[in-house]
């Protein structure tokens, strides 16, 4: 089945230790993006890149980066993981910035210890 | 800029009882309108969307939600829930000149009990 998977699905780090989610989908979408939801609250868009053209939201921190080295791969960098950024990191695609349903995955659980 | 509101944070109901969600957004230009699901530990899941054309638009799960643009509107709806409709649900905006950024209401936690 065509789906986004993400690796791993909890992820636990050390406070300032750097971490790499990782997103990969089958669809062949042109258009990833990358969502924190923080506890029982709504996913918020980070960024996401069209084929390989990156798009920053204007109030995502310095501290996250991402990396699309193809298609099928997508990666959010956080350089010095804080407290406040343990959340569920929710990746998800779409054909392209025009057709609008997103898929999404399974979710990637940060804890920062 | 738009907004999504979704004043109840949880409803609980009993199995096999009607629910209805309910959802209200702001926007200065036209939007897209989405219904999300996510089950514990899950991704989000598209339950139904609204494009143009009929007002009434039936989704995934037996769910069906009504566009009202005068009262700027989308509640989902489901006439009988059962036990595995317990999830968390999100409206969705998207300006239909930007469509690809969705913007989240809060979330409605839906408790079915038996």
């Amino acid at each position: 089945d065509a789906m986004v998977i993400q690796n791993p699905r909890y992820q636990v780090t050390q406070f300032g230790k750097p971490v790499t989610l990782s997103c990969s989908q089958t669809l062949n979408h042109n258009v990833m993006y990358w969502y924190q939801q923080k506890s029982s609250q709504a996913p918020k868009l980070l960024f996401h890149y069209y084929d390989k053209d990156f798009n920053n939201e204007a109030d995502t921190p310095d501290n996250f980066q991402s990396r699309r080295p193809n298609t099928s791969f997508c990666f959010l960098d956080i350089r010095s993981p804080g407290l406040g950024d343990a959340a569920m990191y929710l990746c998800a695609t779409s054909m392209s910035r025009t057709y609008n349903e997103q898929f999404f995955g399974p979710g990637t659980r940060l804890t920062v210890l | 800029a738009q907004s999504v509101t979704q004043l109840d944070s949880q409803v609980p109901v009993f199995e096999e009882a009607p629910v209805e969600l309910r959802c209200n957004y702001s926007s200065s230009v036209s939007v897209y309108l989405f219904w999300y699901v996510q089950y514990p530990n899950q991704g989000l899941q598209l339950l139904l969307k609204y494009l143009s054309g009929s007002t009434l638009v039936k989704g995934i799960n037996g769910f069906e939600a009504e566009f009202n643009k005068s009262q700027t509107s989308f509640h989902l709806r489901k006439p009988s829930v059962h036990i595995s409709d317990t999830a968390e649900y999100f409206c969705a905006v998207s300006r239909m000149d930007s469509s690809y950024k969705l913007i989240f209401g809060s979330g409605t936690r839906l408790l079915v009990r038996p």
